[in-house]
């Protein structure tokens, strides 16, 4: 079956612009993560969903982070005023009800 | 609190030859661990995972991962690696009891020679 899919792959913006990045999780999976990867580092937690509920943002770096799952299916995370150190590969998983989370190729954010 | 330490940047490793990428954890409650790998542009796919049970737990590729209570560790090995195996690995924690975010090491390259 088709696993997580995310879009753009690839996204370059200028300092200031908003940029939005969707998430396509596997078919049924309750639980969907957000996660910030920066270059040479392992992925950083950014924020959790179950179904359609917003149960964690702490890991959100700003308030110019924003994310939502308004049908408990697709997500989007959109940046607001993007700035120089949002440049990272975002990742988003998703998990049925088991242990490990699925990961999708990412969103490689380069902002200029 | 959670945290996950991989004291390796890189491990060079000729194939056929065993290897080992250590990982060391930190958690409060019980520990769920996992191992995933990356290669070049694509997502992290999923190794393993320890959650109970036996101490010695097989995964993907032939790779395996021995829990280690006492030392707080979860080291990934392989008998033979092959070159294929080049990668980025990362090991991965979570509090079972309470958790639900995976806390990632910084990962360890892994480069397999001919």
């Amino acid at each position: 079956g088709a696993g997580v899919s995310q879009s753009p792959r690839y996204k370059v913006a200028k300092r200031g612009q908003d940029v939005a990045l969707r998430c396509d999780p596997i078919s049924g999976h309750v639980s969907l993560f957000w996660y910030q990867q920066a270059l040479g580092q392992g992925p950083e937690f950014l924020t959790y969903f179950q179904n359609e509920a917003q149960l964690d943002k702490s890991g959100l770096p700003s308030d110019r982070f924003f994310a939502e799952r308004p049908e408990g299916s697709v997500s989007t995370l959109k940046i607001q005023r993007t700035q120089q150190e949002d440049s990272a590969v975002y990742l988003c998983a998703s998990r049925p009800p088991g242990n490990e989370q699925f990961f999708g190729p990412g969103t490689r954010l380069t902002v200029l | 609190a959670q945290s996950v330490a991989q004291p390796e940047d890189q491990v060079n490793v000729a194939e056929g030859n065993p290897l080992t990428v250590k990982c060391t954890y930190s958690v409060s409650g019980n520990p769920y661990l996992f191992w995933y790998v990356q290669y070049p542009n694509r997502g992290l796919q999923f190794l393993l995972k320890y959650i109970t049970g036996d101490n010695l737990v097989k995964g993907s590729y032939g790779f395996e991962a021995e829990f280690n209570k006492s030392q707080t560790s979860f080291h990934l090995k392989k008998p033979s690696a092959l070159v294929s195996d080049s990668a980025l690995y990362f090991c991965a924690v979570r509090d079972g009891n309470s958790g639900y975010a995976l806390n990632f090491g910084k990962g360890t390259s892994l480069l397999v020679t001919p």
